[in-house]
């Protein structure tokens, strides 16, 4: 597509249900990151995939946290067991073709936990 | 993990007036990036840099890599309504790593 896609764009849910968000980033884009952004707060980074080479999952907060990315293209971050500390918008950036780092983001997913 | 220093946190302004806002950091940088998220968005990129002492302008806006390569600001000149939003600093690395983000300039535009 034109843009980065990210579904769904609202997801309410109960404490300690499993979610899953999903990013589609601009065709041909090698590199796709994810970020969790809180109320009022700026931007933290969460994980990245950059072509083949396996994920920084430094940014992770805990191991109820986890993101795939199949085929080189679509990505899904799965929050398992979900807190009420998770709710926060997700975001999802995918960036390529130059050494630039220019990151083009979606909407964001925006996760409440009930 | 790491943010960085952002102000002022929100600003109120009459429009047509000029606006400044900055980012700070404890760390180098060789890329900064300007980027405005409007209310149920995501952030939208106005200006990237990436020389040390560079000043680069896009329309209204206008902004600098500092000499120090640990901060940079952004000038928004004869403000309008659409200016309204939230104004994210972003510091990072060339190739395709992830950007360290301030925690945002929200900016009102009293017309």
């Amino acid at each position: 597509g034109a843009g980065v896609s990210q579904s769904p764009s609202n997801k309410v849910t109960e404490k300690g249900k499993d979610v899953e968000l999903r990013c589609d980033p601009i065709s041909g884009h090698t590199a796709l990151y994810w970020y969790r952004q809180s109320l009022g707060q700026g931007l933290e980074f969460l994980i990245y995939f950059q072509g083949n080479s396996a994920p920084d999952k430094s940014g992770l907060p805990s191991d109820r946290f986890s993101a795939e990315r199949t085929g080189g293209s679509v990505s899904t971050l799965t929050i398992q067991r979900t807190q009420q500390e998770d709710s926060a918008v997700y975001l999802c950036a995918s960036s390529g073709g130059t050494s630039l780092n220019i990151q083009y983001f979606g909407a964001g997913t925006r996760l409440s936990v009930l | 993990g790491q943010q960085l220093n952002q102000s002022p946190q929100s600003m109120f302004i009459q429009e047509g007036e000029d606006v400044s806002m900055n980012c700070t950091s404890s760390s180098i940088f060789n890329t900064w990036l300007w980027y405005k998220q409007d209310p149920g968005e995501g952030p939208v990129l106005l200006i990237a840099l990436y020389k040390a002492g560079e000043l680069t302008s896009n329309g209204r806006l206008t902004a600098q890599f500092g000499i120090t390569r640990k901060d940079s600001f952004l000038n928004i000149s004869a403000s309008i309504p659409s200016d309204v939003g939230i104004y994210f600093c972003a510091g990072g690395f060339l190739g395709n790593t992830p950007l360290v983000f301030g925690k945002g300039t929200r900016l009102s535009v009293i017309a």
